[in-house]
């Protein structure tokens, strides 16, 4: 069975540090992966996808992501967090049909 | 600018009252979605749509009903059967075929809260 699992509800990081949140799956086929981004009371926006060209995908606003199919992960990585990444980040996780698998989500705190 | 336009943004409803949720796409997509989302479970399908006429229950289809009379448009109704129907819910679209790489693009959402 598929499924999308996100370690950590809640993830609080200062400003400037590194930001990293995990997310791993299971799927019986070759995967596709998202990670969305959601501001409060707004709709899901897209970080960045692995459609299986290169592992290291790189998103929109500093942000990437690796996927590793050993380790059946694709984390969710930046370098140096701004206040303006506070926001709450789904994997999820496409192995065709109209299925998605969403993660429960982690909330992102950036600190002064 | 193309995206997905969902109504009304906040909308309270009295026990025992069905609503209707607006959502209107002009991205030319076949495929829309509704999802629920309730604090720390992720979202879930309610409904799916492929084509004109024609939809799928996801997994919590119970409560709810749809229709897709024109591509543009998937209004999703909460009906009274719905036992729990306060959530956050998002309208989604997405291509289909061989350019489908499972890509969704998600509206604003609709907060339906039951007083």
């Amino acid at each position: 069975a598929q499924s999308v699992t996100q370690l950590g509800s809640h993830v609080s990081v200062s400003e400037g540090a590194l930001v990293l949140l995990r997310c791993n799956y299971s799927s019986s086929v070759p995967p596709y992966l998202f990670w969305y981004v959601q501001y409060p009371n707004q709709g899901l926006q897209l970080l960045l996808k692995y459609t299986s060209a290169a592992t290291l995908v790189k998103g929109i606003n500093g942000f990437e992501a690796e996927f590793k199919k050993s380790e059946t992960s694709f984390h969710l990585t930046k370098p140096s967090a701004h206040m303006s990444d506070a926001a709450e980040y789904f994997c999820a996780l496409y192995t065709g049909g109209f299925k998605t698998i969403f993660g429960a989500g982690t909330r992102l705190f950036v600190k002064a | 600018d193309g995206g997905i336009t969902q109504s009304p943004k906040y909308l309270f409803r009295k026990e025992g009252q069905n609503v209707t949720l607006s959502c209107e796409q002009n991205l030319n997509h076949d495929a829309m979605y509704w999802y629920r989302q309730d604090p720390g479970q992720g979202l879930r399908l309610i409904y799916y749509s492929q084509i004109v006429n024609d939809f799928q229950k996801g997994d919590i289809a119970e409560g709810y009903s749809v229709s897709r009379e024109k591509k543009e448009s998937f209004p999703l109704t909460v009906t009274s059967a719905q036992k729990n129907p306060t959530a956050f819910y998002l309208c989604a679209s997405s291509t289909l075929g061989q350019v489908n790489t499972g890509e969704l693009f998600f509206g604003e959402g609709s907060r339906l809260t039951v007083l």
